[in-house]
């Protein structure tokens, strides 16, 4: 089955830095790869997502990359804020119609004011 | 996201009981997953659903039940409850483009 592998697994920063997350999976037909927020104590919540047909998608401060021939796809922040301190979870499906989510172990992010 | 509910929201138990889950939505989407959630572990799909009476295992089905006789109800339940089942469930909903949205967590201690 699908394997993700999620690094690094815990990051710190100051506030006004970038952060990047890095993601690698195992299976060349994953075709969808979403990223999800866990404030403490909450539910995680999609923030953003690619799909294999994309190489890059933009929402404001939040970017991700899609490297379909490494098989590996990152979470870039910009302008880091104290509220983006959070546990970011990445995960990946595959094949036509519905798949199930296999998800990485999370990162958690820590922003310094 | 009232559109997800989950009840209860905490439970503690004793080893051997029986305990079930429940989660609702009010959304009508076709799936609806299950997930434990440990440190070190992240999320791991338990079971889910592709419609009522459609159900399938996932990554760590074994000690735990699902039916889905409705299309808003999905419970899960704990036959008999084991330490190792300490944990905190996450239901999700999603449609055909692969998104899922969570509801706000099951918190389960089994003493």
């Amino acid at each position: 089955g699908e394997n993700v592998e999620q690094h690094p697994s815990t990051l710190s920063v100051q506030e006004g830095d970038s952060a990047v997350i890095k993601c690698t999976y195992s299976d060349s037909a994953s075709n969808y790869f979403p990223w999800y927020k866990q404030e403490l104590g909450k539910r995680p919540q999609l923030i953003i997502d690619i799909r294999s047909n994309v190489g890059e998608k933009k929402d404001q401060r939040i970017a991700v990359t899609l490297n379909k021939t490494a098989k590996h796809f990152s979470l870039h922040i910009t302008e880091t804020q104290p509220e983006d301190s959070a546990v970011y979870f990445c995960a990946a499906s595959k094949g036509s119609g519905y798949s199930t989510l296999t998800f990485g172990k999370g990162t958690m992010l820590l922003v310094s004011p | 996201d009232a559109g997800i509910t989950q009840s209860p929201r905490y439970k503690i138990t004793e080893t051997g009981r029986q305990v079930t889950l429940m989660c609702h939505q009010t959304w009508s989407h076709s799936y609806m997953f299950w997930y434990r959630q440990d440190l070190g572990h992240g999320l791991r799909l338990i079971y889910y659903s592709a419609a009522a009476d459609i159900t399938d295992k996932g990554e760590v089905p074994d000690g735990y039940v699902v039916s889905r006789s409705k299309t808003e109800n999905f419970p899960l339940t704990l036959e008999s409850a084991t330490r190792s089942q300490t944990s905190v469930y996450f239901c999700a909903t999603g449609q055909g483009n692969n998104e899922q949205f969570f509801g706000p967590g099951t918190r389960l201690t089994v003493l």
